[in-house]
């Protein structure tokens, strides 16, 4: 089955560096990622998206990369703000309609 | 993006008891999606909620425990039966808009005591 895993379960920064979070996956033919947002007592929100006929793909202050040859797709934070303090999730869909596997998350702390 | 909302938002519960959580989106959606959250955890899938039909369980949900109602192409619910302290969870209904990615509602944060 699948496995979807993050490296740093607890990310610190100082606003206004950026930051990055990254996820491996384990399935090669996964085809879609998804990165959310949760915020404390909120449910995920939506950040980004890439396909696996990408590598790069920019949102505001977002960009997500995807490495398919070492399975792995990372979130790049432009100028960390302290609303970006959230839990961050990679999710992965292989096969299936919509159907995703989210990774562990990462807790993003930035720092005033 | 859809709006989706849920009812109850938090809830605390008995031991033994059941708890039924609703999920509203404000238009119409295939596929419904309901997971949970343990405490400080991921997300884990329970099961495909699709109008018309029997839901979809995923490995280690079964129907007894975990009964799932999509009378419509708005609305579903999720019923966590005989409860125990390790169903203490956030519940999250999500949907797909047609597109490929998930929506989440706000979740249902179950205490069960």
């Amino acid at each position: 089955g699948e496995s979807v895993g993050l490296h740093l379960p607890t990310l610190s920064v100082q606003e206004g560096d950026n930051s990055i979070i990254n996820c491996a996956y384990s399935n090669s033919a996964s085809d879609y990622f998804i990165w959310y947002k949760q915020e404390s007592g909120k449910g995920p929100q939506f950040i980004i998206d890439i396909r696996s006929n990408m590598d790069k793909r920019q949102g505001q202050r977002v960009t997500v990369l995807l490495n398919k040859t070492v399975k792995h797709l990372s979130l790049q934070i432009a100028a960390t703000q302290p609303g970006d303090s959230a839990v961050y999730f990679c999710a992965v869909r292989t096969g299936g309609y919509q159907k995703v596997t989210f990774g562990i998350g990462t807790k993003l702390q930035v720092i005033p | 993006s859809a709006v989706i909302s849920q009812k109850p938002s938090r809830d605390i519960c008995q031991r033994g008891t059941s708890l039924t959580i609703q999920c509203q989106v404000d238009s119409q959606v295939t596929m419904m999606f309901w997971y949970r959250q343990q405490p400080g955890q991921s997300l884990t899938l329970i099961a495909t909620a699709n109008q018309g039909s029997e839901a979809t369980y995923e490995s280690g949900f079964v129907i007894d425990k975990f009964p799932i109602s999509r009378p419509n192409l708005t609305f579903s619910t999720l019923t966590v039966s005989n409860l125990s302290p390790e169903d203490s969870s956030i519940y999250l209904c999500s949907v797909g808009s047609g597109g490929d990615t998930q929506y989440f509602g706000p979740g249902t944060r179950l205490t069960v005591l």
